[in-house]
Order: structure tokens, then sequence, then C-alpha cells
């Protein structure tokens, strides 16, 4: 079974503030993909990295994938209460590949 | 668009108890999946389909059935339920496979309890 590995599983900061979530594993994954999910709905994709080294911004977050395809982080700038959330990061396998795996999540509150 | 619509939204079920979750896209997209989403476990895979007619099982099939009669529909069946089936069900679809990659829009989520 491969497993994706978050980190931290809770994070409660003040607006403002500067954070990073992380995801690991000791597999390889042909990409990987971060979703946010707010209470009472389901995930929506943030973005889709799949370039080892790769790093996309969107607005106040910077997502980066390992040069190995193993790991990646999760950056926001800023933080404020609307990135309150959790937040998964999820593995493809690759081609012909039914199934993402994902990790359990981080549990992200902005305080105002 | 509506995107992924999902219903009910909250259920109450007795032990042995049987219901189905319904499941709709209006995207035409080929692949769907059903996910149960645990404290603590993350979300599990639990029947996906890569078109009408044809479904196979995820990580953890047992007590549940699927059929996918056309490409909108992808209802979700509980034969008898149990306590352990107590979770928030989510329906997702895409364009091509989840494994490769490609993104996947879920509904809402079906929050199931059941005594």
């Amino acid at each position: 079974t491969q497993l994706l590995e978050q980190s931290p599983q809770f994070l409660s900061i003040q607006e403002g503030e500067n954070l990073t979530v992380y995801c690991n594993s000791s597999s390889v994954f042909s990409s990987l993909q971060w979703y946010r999910q707010e209470p009472g709905e389901g995930p929506v994709l943030l973005v889709t990295v799949v370039t080892g080294g790769e790093v996309k911004k969107l607005k106040r977050l910077t997502f980066q994938f390992g040069d190995a395809r193993k790991d990646s982080s999760l950056h926001i700038t800023a933080a404020q209460p609307g990135d309150t959330g959790l937040y998964l990061c999820a593995g493809a396998h690759g081609a012909g590949s039914y199934q993402l795996t994902f990790g359990k999540g981080t549990k992200l509150s902005v305080i105002p | 668009n509506a995107g992924v619509t999902q219903t009910p939204k909250f259920q109450v079920l007795k032990t042995g108890q049987s219901m189905t979750l319904q499941c709709a896209q209006d995207m035409n997209h080929e692949y769907m999946s059903w996910y149960r989403q645990d404290p603590g476990m993350g979300l599990r895979l639990i029947h996906y389909s890569v078109g009408a007619g044809i479904t196979d099982q995820g990580e953890v099939p047992n007590g549940y059935n699927v059929s996918r009669s056309t490409t909108e529909d992808f209802p979700l069946r509980l034969l008898s339920a149990a306590p352990s089936q107590t979770s928030v069900y989510f329906c997702a679809s895409s364009e091509d496979l989840a494994g490769a990659g490609n993104e996947q829009f879920f509904g809402p989520g079906t929050r199931l309890t059941v005594l």
C-alpha cells in the first residue's frame, strides 16, 4: 500500500502568518494534486504538479513537487480566514491507473 | 452546469436497513468514483466506473454495490447497513482515470449515520 503522510495534522494560526504543509511518501508518483475542502463540502482541486522540482504559484499559495517526485509542500503567505479548511494531497500513479492515493489531510484554522 | 450532485445530504439508518445514495453529473464525464471519508483515515475509494455498464472495486468495497446504467448517474447501494458504515460519502467524476492525475470533481457529500 502506497502511503502519503501529511503534516501537520492540525494547524491553527493568526491571520497574516505564513505556514507550510508537507506531504511525504516513500513512493514515486507521476503527479501530485492538492485539494482544499471546506466544511460540509467536497474537495476542490487547487493545483496539479507533474515535474520533479516544479513550483507553481496560485496567488498567496506556493506548491512544490520534490525532485524525486516523492514529496510536496504547500506554502501559504499571509494567511487569511478564507484559507481555513482541510488541505488534502493526492498522488497519482500514472496512465492507466484508476486510483489516487490521498493523504489524511491538514486541518487549517486561520484566526482573524 | 450543476456539476456533481448528491442526494440525500444527511441520512440516518438503523442497522440492517438498506438504502441508495444518489449521484449525478452533467459534465459528460466517463469516469466516476465513490469515496468514504472518515476522521483520521482520509478519502478511501469504494467503487469506480470507467463508463456506462463498467464498474470495478476500489480499496474498501465490502458492503456496497454500484451500477452504471447511464453516463450521468452512479448510485451507491448499502445492502445491509452496519455502524461501521457511518461516514461521509463523496461521489466524484473526471474526464479520464483519476490515477492518471486528472482533476476530480466532487459532489457535496452525504453524511450517513448508522445506529
